[in-house]
Parts: C-alpha cells; structure tokens; sequence
C-alpha cells in the first residue's frame, strides 16, 4: 500500500525567502505525486504533479518540486515566499502501476509566510 | 469554467440523526470523488465514481454510509445514522478521466459537525 509522510507539521518563513514543504512517499510500483494547497474554507487546489519526464517540475503561482527517485522524496519550494502563500500544503500519491488504487494524501503542512 | 459545486457547507446534527450533502461536479468529468477529511489529517477517499457506476468503495463504511449518482452527473453522500466520529469536512472532487495521472477539482467541502 502507498504512504506519504510530510514529517514537519508547520514551516514558518520571512516573506521573500526561499521556502520548503518536505514529502517523502512509499509506493510499490511507479509513483505519480501531487501537490495541492487548500485555503481557509476553500476545497484543495491543484498545483502541480510528477508523472514522468524531468525530475524537476514547474507548477502554479511560481512554485516547483523536485522528484528525487533515490531519496523516494518530491519536496515543495519556491525561490521566495509571499505572504499570500500562507496556507495547508498536501503531498498525495498514487501508484503508476496499479489500476484503481486511490490517491493517498500526507497529513499536511502548514506554511506560514510573515512579512 | 465553473467548478465543483457543494451544498451544504455547514451542517450540525445530533447523534443518530441522518444528513446528506450533495455535489455537482464540473461539466463533461466522468470521474466523481467523495473524501473525508478529519481535523487535522488530509482527504481519506471514500468512493470513487466513473459516470454512474462505482470504480472504489473499499473505504466507505457501508453500515452508515451510502453514495448514489445515478444519471452520471451529480452525487449524493449520505449518512445514517450519523456518529461523533463522522464529524469532519466532506469534500467533493472530480476529473476528465479516472485516470491515475489525472489532477482531481475540489469542492469547497461540506463542514459536518456532529453532536
């Protein structure tokens, strides 16, 4: 069965930083991961995904995560942080190679940015 | 485009009683998703729906739970009786296609709150 593990539970940062949302996962055949970012009183939004192809992977609003097949990690970032980033990230993922196996979603983080 | 709709999004209920939310997803998706999402953990997929007919329910408690969608467009969730334990945020999604690498749309979730 697949797993997500986003080991920090809040991640505070400087407005114009660099930021960080950690997402390591289990799966037994080839993963397929996501990132979404849910607002106060909002439903998830997509921002971006892993399927194949280049390790690093652009997505929306700015932010890339990074495929790291050795390291079984796809860690969030973004070259610097916005107030308006502020937000619950999730890394969920789903096995390539199983027909219907569902989308697992981690814990998620809480991303602080203060200005 | 105008994306997945919800109702309720409030609701509070005593113990024993019966609820239903109900969800319409975004035009022309054949793939309907209900997760659960209790404080503090992310979305748990409940049932899975591809047009009218039932892809995966293997997580849905299906003592007290139940799920219909029955002309392949809008879904209802339904729980009877309802226990303390259900209290949590009810959120809909959908995709084009079940596929695995496809990106899921939320709702913006129903807020049960059981008493």
């Amino acid at each position: 069965a697949q797993s997500v593990a986003q080991p920090e539970d809040q991640v505070n940062v400087a407005e114009g930083n660099p930021l960080t949302v950690k997402c390591t996962y289990s799966v037994s055949g080839n993963p397929y991961l996501f990132w979404y970012v849910q607002y106060p009183n909002r439903g998830l939004q997509f921002l971006l995904k892993y399927i194949t192809g280049d390790n690093l992977v652009k997505g929306s609003y700015g932010f890339e995560a990074e495929f790291n097949k050795s390291q079984t990690s796809f860690h969030l970032k973004k070259p610097s942080a916005l107030v308006s980033d502020s937000a619950l990230y999730f890394c969920a993922v789903r096995d390539g190679n199983s027909g219907n196996t569902p989308l697992v979603f981690g814990k998620g983080t809480r991303l602080s940015v203060i200005a | 485009e105008a994306g997945v709709a919800q109702s309720p999004r409030y609701k509070i209920i005593e113990k024993r009683q019966s609820v239903a939310f109900w969800c319409n997803p975004i035009s022309g998706h054949a793939t309907l998703y209900w997760y659960q999402q209790i404080l503090g953990q992310g979305p748990k997929l409940l049932i899975q729906f591809q047009n009218n007919g039932v892809v995966d329910d293997s997580q849905l408690p299906k003592d007290r739970f139940s799920a219909e969608r029955l002309k392949g467009v809008d879904s209802t969730l339904k729980i009877q009786p309802a226990k303390l334990e259900d209290s949590a945020v009810y959120l809909c999604a959908s995709s084009f296609q079940g596929t695995r690498y496809n990106e899921q749309f939320f709702g913006p979730g129903t807020r049960l709150t059981v008493l």
